[in-house]
């Protein structure tokens, strides 16, 4: 099994610029994750899927990201327009029951936000 | 308001020594508590679980311990290795709400 895979691994863009980060869960699991890890506020939980569903977007920072699952297989984050702050490593992580199940989580893009 | 806590943001050891990794909860509701190991330039890894009906699990050099009544669970690592230096999240979360609420990391070193 691959893995969580995320793409890309590493991205800079200019402020003002559009963000899109790419997710395939592993084969099978049915619930997504997005995360972002900054030194100021650690591992924080922005989102996650169930069934492709959001369940629970309380950790979107605001209206400026948004996230998709448009089948089993693939999500995206996308931030637009890009701010500085925005900079951190976002994570991806599925699982296979939307319980407190283990999660299995990609390497991580790490965003850069000039 | 930081639901899970862990106190101490790095700990070092001799190698052969035990590490002792802590954490704190102020939820009463989770049910289900989650270790996990990060490598730099990796994803976070599940290492170990328990669940609130029991007060010790063990996998191997890793036993997690849960003190239900003071809402604290700690992480122990017997006998430390240089490869176990890593970043170690606690997590938390309750069994039928879909997510887990991670700790801010502790980094452990551990020395040759």
């Amino acid at each position: 099994d691959a893995g969580v895979i995320q793409s890309p691994r590493h991205e800079v863009t200019e402020m003002g610029q559009e963000v899109t980060l790419r997710c395939k869960p592993i084969s099978g699991h049915n619930s997504l994750f997005w995360y972002r890890q900054t030194m100021m506020r650690g591992l924080e939980l922005l989102i996650y899927f169930n069934n492709n569903v959001p369940i629970d977007d309380s950790g979107m920072p605001e209206d400026r990201f948004s996230a998709k699952m448009p089948n089993a297989s693939f999500s995206t984050l996308k931030i637009q327009p890009s701010e500085p702050r925005d900079s951190a490593v976002y994570f991806c992580a599925s699982s296979l029951f939307t319980t407190t199940e283990t999660q299995y989580f990609g390497p991580g893009t790490r965003l850069l936000v000039l | 308001d930081q639901q899970v806590k862990q106190n101490s943001p790095s700990l070092s050891v001799q190698e052969g020594r035990i590490s002792i990794l802590n954490c704190d909860y102020t939820n009463s509701m989770f049910d289900y508590f989650l270790w996990y190991k990060k490598y730099p330039a990796e994803g976070p890894t599940f290492l170990i679980s328990i669940s609130s009906i029991k007060d010790k699990n063990e996998d191997g050099r890793f036993t997690v311990f849960l003190n239900k009544s003071a809402k604290h669970l700690s992480l122990h690592i017997v006998p430390s290795q240089p490869g176990d230096s890593a970043v170690y999240f606690c997590a938390a979360g309750v069994g039928n709400a879909g997510k887990s609420t991670f700790g801010d990391g502790t980094t452990l070193t551990v020395k040759p």
